[in-house]
């Protein structure tokens, strides 16, 4: 285990539902991230929070919505998605300045939307 | 164009072979980092080394060496006496500067090792 907890591990939702991903790291570090991965495409950085300020939004469609309540916890609001989010959506956290430190990496979430 | 560039998709060794994984990176920058990350079927990634563009030294821990030749701006990864367990899929990574909008990822190496 990294110290990256991430839940749920599986979610299928429909297109008109609302959840909620959630990410907690116990490593003590100041930076938090989401990633979206999909089958053959790169890792795609969605957000990134340091010192629970949102420091990044690589231009990603607002029906994601993140929030960091405080260094520890980081959450991924999900409305009315499309098929094309079905991903698997991983979390990570970094001990320093994003970018400069390794990250530690959740199990992911498994998004299915239908 | 890819700023991080894992030409082999998948590669399959026999146990107890060595392989070499490829990362080719782009980068104006003269400071960066280099990362390279392991993703077993379980799915989290799981950090293996990061290294600085001002450290060229080799590096080995155990069965894993990494090349990083700046002239080349290739960081490649090798293991030797491949086993069963190091099937995974292998990322390669590159941090432009200290910036949180510069983080990329290629799009990584399936491993298989037959035993």
């Amino acid at each position: 285990e990294t110290g990256v907890t991430q839940t749920p591990r599986h979610l299928v939702m429909g297109m008109t539902n609302k959840k909620s991903l959630k990410c907690e790291q116990h490593l003590g570090h100041n930076a938090m991230y989401w990633y979206k991965q999909s089958a053959k495409k790169p890792l795609e950085l969605m957000f990134v929070y340091s010192l629970e300020e949102r420091v990044e939004n690589n231009s990603v469609p607002s029906r994601f919505s993140p929030e960091c309540p405080n260094s520890s916890h980081l959450f991924l609001h999900l409305h009315t998605l499309q098929p094309e989010d079905s991903a698997l959506y991983l979390c990570a956290s970094s001990l320093g300045q994003p970018g400069s430190y390794e990250q530690y990496f959740g199990p992911g979430t498994r998004l299915t939307v239908t | 164009a890819q700023k991080v560039t894992q030409a082999q998709t998948e590669i399959s060794v026999v146990e107890k072979e060595d392989v070499t994984l490829d990362c080719v990176y782009e980068t104006r920058d003269t400071t960066y980092y280099l990362f390279w990350y392991k993703q077993p079927p379980s799915g989290e990634l799981v950090f293996l080394i990061r290294r600085n563009s001002f450290d060229e030294q080799n590096e080995i821990s155990g069965r894993y060496s990494w090349n990083f030749q700046k002239s080349t701006s290739s960081f490649n990864f090798t293991i030797t006496a491949s086993q069963v367990v190091d099937s995974a899929v292998y990322f390669c990574a590159l941090s432009e500067e200290a910036g949180a909008n510069n983080l990329f990822f290629g799009t990584g190496t399936r491993l298989t090792v037959i035993p």
